[in-house]
């Protein structure tokens, strides 16, 4: 049981917009940043988002985040066969002292 | 080129011991913050612990603390995850990652291993 609550599954066809949520409490989102990982079978996460809605440079703007409140989003656009992976939000939790991770959204494209 | 290097994973009995290194290249490694993150076999990612630049402030998730100890040393641009009373559960791909804003993780290396069983 993740602390972090994402859909395990989201799926899109080509040049689709997908969104996928990320929701927590007021001791992990609803008091800091949010940032997204995407996870390729077999290789390492890699940074999508950081500080709720930052590229790192060479992230694409099809990518993009939000927080409101104790959830957050990250919305893909022009979806493409290659943003088939899965995603992971994570945040600093107050109450644990620890960074948390969402439980993970295997993402589709049909 | 920026980058980091897990070693030191392999198979362990239940209760053993086992310590990983991280070396890290192409970054002032003693101006960042380390974390180690791990990966049980088709399960999500699971934060680990983290040490400051100066090994000032470290934090363990729970369900490695009083288990694994994290140090580094800067002068060898290395970060190290002491790992004892190894449980099957701790079996994963265990990675090391550079912190950098609001705690996101923005270098990640391959993963190293680590597989408790009898």
């Amino acid at each position: 049981q993740s602390v972090l609550t994402q859909p395990p599954s989201a799926s899109g066809t080509p040049g689709q917009r997908v969104t996928i949520s990320c929701s927590g409490s007021s001791s992990n989102i609803g008091s800091n940043s949010v940032n997204w990982y995407h996870q390729l079978p077999g290789t390492a996460p890699k940074l999508l988002i950081y500080s709720n809605d930052q590229r790192p440079s060479g992230v694409p703007d099809r990518f993009s985040g939000s927080r409101s409140g104790t959830s957050a989003s990250l919305a893909i656009s022009g979806l493409q066969s290659e943003d088939e992976a899965d995603y992971y939000c994570a945040a600093w939790d107050d109450s644990l002292n620890g960074v948390v991770f969402g439980g993970g959204t295997k993402l589709t494209v049909l | 080129e920026v980058q980091v290097v897990e070693s030191g994973g392999g198979l362990e009995q239940p209760g053993g011991s086992l310590r990983l290194s991280c070396a890290a290249s192409g970054f002032v490694f003693s101006s960042f913050s380390m974390n180690w993150v791990r990966q049980a076999p088709g399960k999500g990612l699971e934060w680990v612990s983290s040490i400051s630049s100066s090994s000032r402030t470290i934090y363990y998730a729970d369900s490695v603390k009083g288990r694994f100890t994290i140090s580094r040393d800067n002068a060898k641009s290395s970060l190290y995850l002491q790992m004892s009373s190894l449980r099957d559960e701790d079996t994963a791909v265990y990675y090391c990652a550079r912190e950098s804003l609001g705690w996101s993780f923005d270098i990640w290396g391959q993963g190293t291993m680590v597989t408790v069983s009898s």
